[in-house]
């Protein structure tokens, strides 16, 4: 069936990097725009950016840019967000998320989640 | 990119219909009908209840319904089951490639 599965939970110090990976199956991985969410438990989702599985095109939020950069990998279906830097605010679960077919501007498929936790 | 205004929280008896807003600006909710809703449940993955305002995925019972007005998106769940009991996100896009959150409503079945 169609799905995205993520890598792992993370333990991070502060100052370092993180990288999630994502891996689609049951679609074309380049048809469809892959997004990254991220969310503080219990708190409000926040969009960090996408990527064009097919041309590589990117696009962040501004909150994020210069320190998060989104790649794939078509050979192998699979998406990778990168975050540097880290701080405490940047323990969250992060989600990859596919845009929905037909320019809905919607996600319909998401992972499962990896919580990054960034601690001394 | 300010974050969509939600009602942290919402709730109904059993039966009953309620409606959650999620208010943007003309730049988001209002210049585009790319408002979509999510359901979450605690420790789950967002999923997908309404997008382009009011248009339903299969599988989403027709007691979920989308409409906006103006910067105004809202969603109403009728017909309260103890199953709704959730977290209800909603989301924009905002032009040039970027989307939006709004900052969550928790909807408690009475």
């Amino acid at each position: 069936q169609v799905q995205l599965v993520q890598s792992g939970a993370e333990v991070k110090k502060p100052g370092a990097s993180v990288k999630v990976s994502c891996k689609a199956s049951g679609y074309t991985f380049t048809a469809y725009s892959l997004h990254w969410v991220r969310q503080a438990p219990g708190q409000r989702l926040e969009w960090m950016g996408r990527i064009n599985p097919d041309s590589g095109y990117t696009k962040y939020a501004r909150r994020f840019q210069g320190r998060v950069t989104m790649t794939r990998d078509t050979s192998i279906n699979t998406g990778y967000m990168d975050l540097t830097r880290l701080t405490s605010d940047d323990t969250v679960i992060y989600f990859c998320a596919r845009e929905k077919p037909g320019a809905t501007h919607a996600f319909d498929i998401w992972g499962q989640g990896t919580m990054v936790t960034v601690s001394s | 990119q300010s974050a969509l205004t939600q009602p942290p929280s919402a709730s109904g008896s059993p039966g009953q219909s309620v409606t959650i807003s999620c208010t943007g600006t003309s730049s988001d909710v209002g210049d585009y009908d790319s408002v979509s809703w999510y359901r979450q449940l605690p420790g789950k993955a967002p999923k997908l209840l309404i997008y382009e305002v009011t248009e339903r995925p299969s599988g989403v019972p027709d007691r979920f319904s989308g409409s906006k007005s103006g910067n105004t998106a809202s969603l109403t769940v009728s017909g309260l089951q103890a199953e709704d009991e959730a977290a209800y996100h909603c989301s924009s896009y905002a032009g040039s490639n970027t989307w939006v959150f709004g900052g969550g409503t928790k909807l408690t079945v009475l």
